[in-house]
């Protein structure tokens, strides 16, 4: 089945610099490639997700690219805030009719120091 | 949103449970995932017009339904201490052109 790797496990930046998380996944047919971030005690939150036809997709201060060939993808985040700090997980799905199950990496605590 | 009953739950190694779920308005498919402490989500079951289309590596002791609202209910039967984690449910809609998956608050069981 699938398996996706992601680092690092812990990051921490200061307030305006950037932060980046990458992650590898296994299975080639995977198509679909969500971003989570979950704050403590909170429920994750779908943060940005790009498609296996789209090299990258940018939403304000964040950014996600996927390289099909190295079958990995990347969490960029720029001028990082306070409010950033959370723990991040990527995913990867095989979108179908069937069946299109979430695997998750283990998470990247993200600490941004003001 | 989507959103899960009860937010805590605290059974003894044995019991059973049940976890409930409401769909996002419009969604018609529910996947339920188990976290535990310090780790990413792991897929347990999806559900489509009442029917079970995926499930994860998880012993028979776990079981699902949807009902004809789209709602779920997650059982998990002879509780273990390893049982305990974060129970999510995520919401989506399929056929719609759309892939993403809206994750509930989740349902905090402590197995003692």
């Amino acid at each position: 089945g699938e398996n996706v790797e992601q680092h690092p496990s812990t990051l921490s930046v200061q307030e305006g610099d950037s932060a980046v998380i990458k992650c590898t996944y296994s299975d080639s047919a995977s198509n679909y490639f969500p971003w989570y971030k979950q704050e403590l005690g909170k429920r994750p939150q779908l943060i940005i997700d790009i498609r296996s036809n789209v090299g990258e997709k940018k939403d304000q201060r964040i950014a996600v690219t996927l390289n099909k060939t190295a079958k990995h993808f990347s969490l960029h985040i720029t001028e990082t805030q306070p409010e950033d700090s959370a723990v991040y997980f990527c995913a990867a799905s095989i979108y179908n009719r069937s069946n299109y199950k979430l695997t998750f990496g283990k998470g990247t605590l993200l600490t941004v120091n003001p | 949103g989507v959103t899960q009953s009860p937010t805590h739950l605290i059974k003894t190694r044995g019991q059973q449970v049940t976890l409930r779920c409401s769909s996002q308005s419009g969604h018609n498919t529910v996947s339920w995932y188990q976290q535990a402490l310090g780790q990413g989500p792991q897929f347990i079951f999806q559900y489509y017009e009442k029917e079970e289309r995926g499930r994860g590596n998880f012993p028979d002791r776990f079981s699902a339904r949807q009902f004809p609202n789209y709602s779920s209910e997650l059982n998990v039967n002879a509780l273990l201490l390893g049982d305990s984690a974060l129970y999510l449910c995520a919401s989506s809609s399929t056929g719609a052109g759309t892939y993403e998956q809206y994750f509930g608050p989740g349902t905090r069981l402590t197995v003692t």
